[in-house]
Order: C-alpha cells, then sequence, then structure tokens
C-alpha cells in the first residue's frame, strides 16, 4: 500500500452534471499530481499541485479544476461531464525537494451516461 | 517532444521466460525514467526507476537497461511467474519533477504456468 487513498472507488454521473474526486496524499507529501487514464491506456497528466498552487497543467480544458487543502489534500472537479470522460482517475503523491519518486492511488472509476 | 513510445503492446511467456519491455523518449531533458506495474482494477506501482547516469539498474528480478544516445530504455523480468501478469507501464520526466509522468501506451503481460 502507498498511503495514497482516493474517494469514491466508484461513481456513475450523467452527462453534464458535475463530480468531485479527492485524494489524500501520503503522510509528508506536499505534491499531489491528478492523472486520467482512459480504458487500455496509459495515465495522461491533467495537473499538480504543489502547497496549496496549481504548479503545471496537461492537455485538458478548463472544465477540470483542482484545489489542494494545507493538509495537503487535493480535489478533482470536472465539470459539464462528457462521455469521453469516463475513465480511471488517478492520484500521485511526492514529497518535497525534486528527485523523489511519485506514488500512486487506487484510482476512481468514473462512468458517465 | 513529449511523447513515449512503448512496444510490444502485449507479450506472452512461459514461466522462467525473460520478457523485455522497451521504450522510446524524444525529449533528451527527461532525466528520470521508471515502470509502473498495473493490476486490473488498481492504480499503478512504482517498480523501478533509472536515470540517465547509469546505464543499468537491477533491483530483485527487474532490471532497467538504459540508452541514452539511443534516447531508450528497456524493462527486463528474469525468471518471470505467472504472478507478474500485468500491465506495465514506463514513463519519463524532466526537471526533477517525478510527479508530471508522460507514459508510455502500456504493455500487458502474461505469464503461463
Amino acid at each position: 500500500e502507498t498511503g495514497v487513498t482516493q474517494s469514491p472507488t466508484h461513481l456513475i454521473k450523467t452527462r453534464g452534471q458535475q463530480v468531485t474526486l479527492r485524494c489524500s496524499s501520503q503522510s509528508g507529501h506536499n505534491t499531489v499530481s491528478w492523472y486520467q487514464q482512459a480504458l487500455g491506456q496509459g495515465p495522461q497528466f491533467i495537473f499538480q499541485y504543489y502547497r496549496e498552487e496549481e504548479n503545471g497543467r496537461g492537455n485538458f480544458p478548463p472544465r477540470f479544476s483542482g484545489l489542494q487543502f494545507p493538509n495537503y489534500s487535493s480535489e478533482l472537479n470536472v465539470n459539464a461531464l462528457e462521455l469521453d470522460d469516463s475513465a480511471l482517475y488517478l492520484c500521485a503523491s511526492s514529497p518535497d525537494g525534486a528527485n523523489t519518486e511519485a506514488f500512486f492511488g487506487q484510482g476512481t472509476r468514473l462512468t458517465v451516461v | 517532444q513529449q511523447q513515449v513510445k512503448q512496444s510490444p503492446q502485449s507479450l506472452i511467456v512461459q514461466k522462467g521466460g525473460i520478457p523485455i519491455i522497451n521504450c522510446a523518449y524524444e525529449n533528451t531533458a527527461f532525466d528520470y525514467f521508471p515502470w509502473y506495474q498495473q493490476f486490473p482494477g488498481k492504480g499503478p506501482a512504482l517498480l523501478i526507476a533509472i536515470r540517465p547516469d547509469v546505464s543499468e539498474k537491477k533491483e530483485g528480478r527487474f532490471t532497467i537497461s538504459f540508452n541514452k544516445s539511443a534516447k531508450q530504455f528497456s524493462l527486463h523480468i528474469m525468471d518471470s511467474q505467472p504472478g507478474d501478469s500485468a500491465t506495465y507501464f514506463c514513463a519519463s520526466c524532466g526537471g526533477g519533477n517525478t510527479g508530471k509522468l508522460i507514459f508510455g501506451q502500456g504493455t500487458t503481460l502474461q505469464v503461463k504456468p
């Protein structure tokens, strides 16, 4: 176990709705990165939060947004859900300082119908 | 310049065999090359990682070979076991930020008893 926990584990939403996914980072880790993994594909980087500030973003539209809290836990929000948003959403945490491995949670499986 | 190309897409070996998975990257600024193992319904788990100052790294039955001039790296699994059956992803990143990973497309490995 990595100590990175995500909730919920599964979620079904209707197209057009909004969803919030949550991640608790490993103890001592202040950096959280979010990824989207479509079925049969590698994870794709959405964005990263470091000490409550966004620290880089991948090629995802603005309806994907996030937050990081003072305890370094994080949320991923997706507005106006589309069918193509159906995927496994992963968060990864890493400690301060560069060059240290990132560890993933078990993911949230989002299905948009 | 941000792609990581992984091959083969799938691989079947007999127990005890040595599956080899290859990855090629384009961005010469990449300086961290991890391999992740993912079982169905789970998040990716870090297996082993290498930095470009060495050409090979071994951890248990897993070995990374790294060729900086060719911009390629590969994973070898010695004495493979049925429990190694999973999807394997290579990844790369640069600037010391190990949370901003670019993943390959994945290789599904089946180890037959």
